[in-house]
């Protein structure tokens, strides 16, 4: 079946661990995506990446880090810098859209953090 | 300074009527708007989206209007079923920047019987 895969699902993470979420996806897309989501609250961009060996910081990146070592994968690292971590990760991908329409992006089922 | 806006946090409609959904934008760049589903600890669905160049556009139950005037879409769901009960996303992207996609803080819909 294609699609995005993250794992894991649920994750605890103590105070001043660094934690690694993973992302991959076999629908051969080129950019992949990381949103965080606060209860209540809409989808913030927390890196993205259009191509392999390349990626841009989104709205919310201090904190995070990212690598795009293989176009299959995007793996988000947690580091103890972001201070309130606590939310669901939701990793997506997406192709070049034809002429005029643009990208549809497509969600991975997510991941829970949560500080303990 | 929000680009994309709900301003509707929730929205209740009975079963059979017609649910509106609303967004607003703020980026006269955006040329691309998207309408996702999100159930509880999912990840969103894509349900339908609209290019710029068009004003309507119908998948089924499912019709987004866009009025590029305004900075206005809505999304229409006719019937509504009690399995439409989610919270509703709505997303934009400009062409020059068509990786980055930016969403709104989302509608959560609930259908009553």
């Amino acid at each position: 079946d294609g699609g995005i895969t993250q794992s894991p699902k649920y994750l605890f993470r103590k105070e001043g661990q660094n934690v690694t979420l993973s992302c991959e996806q076999n629908l051969n897309h080129d950019a992949m995506y990381w949103y965080r989501q606060d209860p209540g609250q809409g989808l913030r961009l927390i890196y993205y990446s259009q191509i392999v060996n390349d990626f841009q910081k989104g709205d919310i990146a201090e904190g995070y880090s990212v690598s795009r070592e293989k176009k299959e994968s995007f793996p988000l690292t947690v580091t103890s810098a972001q201070k309130n971590p606590t939310a669901f990760y939701l990793c997506a991908s997406s192709s070049p859209g034809q002429k005029f329409s643009g990208n549809t992006i497509y969600f991975g089922e997510g991941s829970w953090l949560t500080v303990v | 300074d929000q680009q994309v806006k709900q301003n509707s946090p929730s929205l209740s409609v009975q079963e059979g009527r017609i649910s509106i959904l609303n967004c607003d934008y703020t980026n006269s760049m955006f040329d691309y708007f998207l309408w996702y589903k999100k159930y509880p600890a999912e990840g969103p669905t894509f349900l339908i989206s609209i290019s710029s160049i068009k004003d309507k556009n119908e998948d089924g139950r499912f019709t987004v209007f866009l009025n590029k005037s305004a900075k206005h879409l809505s999304l229409h769901i006719v019937p509504s079923q009690p399995g439409d009960s989610a919270v509703y996303f709505c997303a934009a992207s400009a062409r020059s920047s068509a990786s980055k996609i930016i969403f709104g803080s989302g509608t959560r819909l609930s259908i009553r019987p």
